[in-house]
Formats: C-alpha cells, sequence, structure tokens
C-alpha cells in the first residue's frame, strides 16, 4: 500500500460548483498535513496547512483533516477558472514530506 | 522580494553529457531538496540537505550530484549515468522544522 493515494483525475466541473478533492494516507505517524496547488509549467505553491484534525478555512478554500480515518480533503467553494491547476497533497514523514501524485482539476466557464 | 529561483527554465543536453541546474534562495532556510517531476509519477526526491556541507541522497538518487558550499546555493548535476534524464526538477527550501516547501519554477530538461 502506498504512504499517500489520490486520485489523479482529470476532475471537471462547471463554474461556482464546490471541488472536493481528496486523499488517504496509510501511516498514522504523520503529523503536518499541507495542500499545494500547481499550475502547468510551474512549481507548487503552498494553499493550506494544518496540523490537528478538523477543518481550517481561507477564503475559499477549507482544508479537512480526519486522522482516524487517514483522510484529508480541500474543498473550493465558488470555483472559478481561475483555479484550473494540479493539486497535490502533502503530509510529513520524518524530515522529508511524501506527496501526492496530484489531481488535475478543471474548472469549466 | 524573497524566493527560489531556479535556472535556467529550458535546457537542452547531448546524450553523454554532464548538464547542472541551479539553484539558488534568498529565504535564509536551512533544508533544500530536489525533485524530479515526470507525467502521472508525482513528485520523487532526489537529494536533500539540511545544513551546508551535507547532504543525503532521496529515492531516485542514482546518476544524479548535488553539492552544498553557501546556505542560498544547491545545484543539481544530472551525469551521463542517468539513463532517463528528461523530465521537470523542481528545486524546493523550508525551515528545518518544516512548516511546508517553497519552491522555485523548475527547469525542464530535455535531451536530445
Amino acid at each position: 500500500q502506498k504512504e499517500v493515494e489520490q486520485d489523479p483525475g482529470p476532475l471537471s466541473v462547471p463554474e461556482g460548483a464546490i471541488v472536493s478533492l481528496n486523499c488517504t494516507y496509510s501511516n498514522s505517524a504523520f503529523q503536518y498535513f499541507m495542500w499545494y496547488r500547481q499550475y502547468s509549467r510551474k512549481g507548487p505553491e503552498l494553499l493550506m496547512y494544518t496540523y490537528s484534525s478538523g477543518n481550517k478555512e481561507d477564503g475559499r478554500f477549507t482544508a479537512q483533516v480526519d486522522k482516524s480515518s487517514k483522510y484529508i480533503s480541500l474543498f473550493i467553494r465558488d470555483s472559478q477558472p481561475s483555479d484550473s491547476a494540479t493539486y497535490l497533497c502533502a503530509m510529513n514523514r520524518d524530515d522529508k514530506i511524501i506527496f501526492g501524485k496530484g489531481t488535475r482539476l478543471h474548472i469549466l466557464p | 522580494d524573497g524566493g527560489i529561483t531556479q535556472s535556467p527554465k529550458y535546457l537542452f543536453r547531448k546524450e553523454g553529457q554532464n548538464v547542472t541546474l541551479s539553484c539558488e534562495q534568498n529565504l535564509n532556510h536551512d533544508a533544500m531538496y530536489w525533485y524530479r517531476q515526470d507525467p502521472g509519477q508525482g513528485l520523487r526526491l532526489i537529494y536533500y540537505s539540511q545544513i551546508v556541507n551535507d547532504f543525503q541522497k532521496g529515492d531516485i538518487a542514482e546518476g544524479y550530484s548535488v553539492s552544498r558550499e553557501k546556505k542560498e546555493s544547491f545545484p543539481l548535476t544530472v551525469t551521463s549515468a542517468q539513463k532517463n534524464p528528461t523530465a521537470f526538477y523542481l528545486c524546493a527550501s523550508s525551515e528545518v522544522r518544516l512548516y511546508g516547501y517553497t519552491f522555485g519554477s523548475g527547469t525542464r530538461l530535455t535531451v536530445v
């Protein structure tokens, strides 16, 4: 079983819809959970960072962590065409961060 | 502005040649990392360094080499021993206690 699993998509949704992106993980020792957004031909940029179970909100973005189920989610409200990108979940192990493979998201105008 | 600069953005190399990718940061971060990104493979760790003059192999270090002579700089050399070097290479940095990485904009290497 891989340490971090993420559906690669692509996921296509109409503009204005709520988007739900998810990852599962197998290592209960993971402490910090992150979401990165990567536009085509660019480096990833950190969107959300959390270290506890529950929800964290930042504008249109909400990160959710369920440590008992080893499941994390990123919700995007009122999605915009500019949200079209690849979203990578990430979590730390020892002194390194483990990344999911990323989900490609397309927001249709 | 603080950040990470990778150069060049695009690089072409002939088979059998070594090539060095540059990564410079002015964030005063202690740790620096090199990742390779291929379609469908996600990010794979090549090398990382947590302090000057010290570095460790990542998951796919074969055919690569690095140096860390200055805190700001972490160049990656792709040697001729790397069998499939065409990829998108990303450099990142972080504070040692891992509050997330800051990434550069990447170098796309193509072997011709």
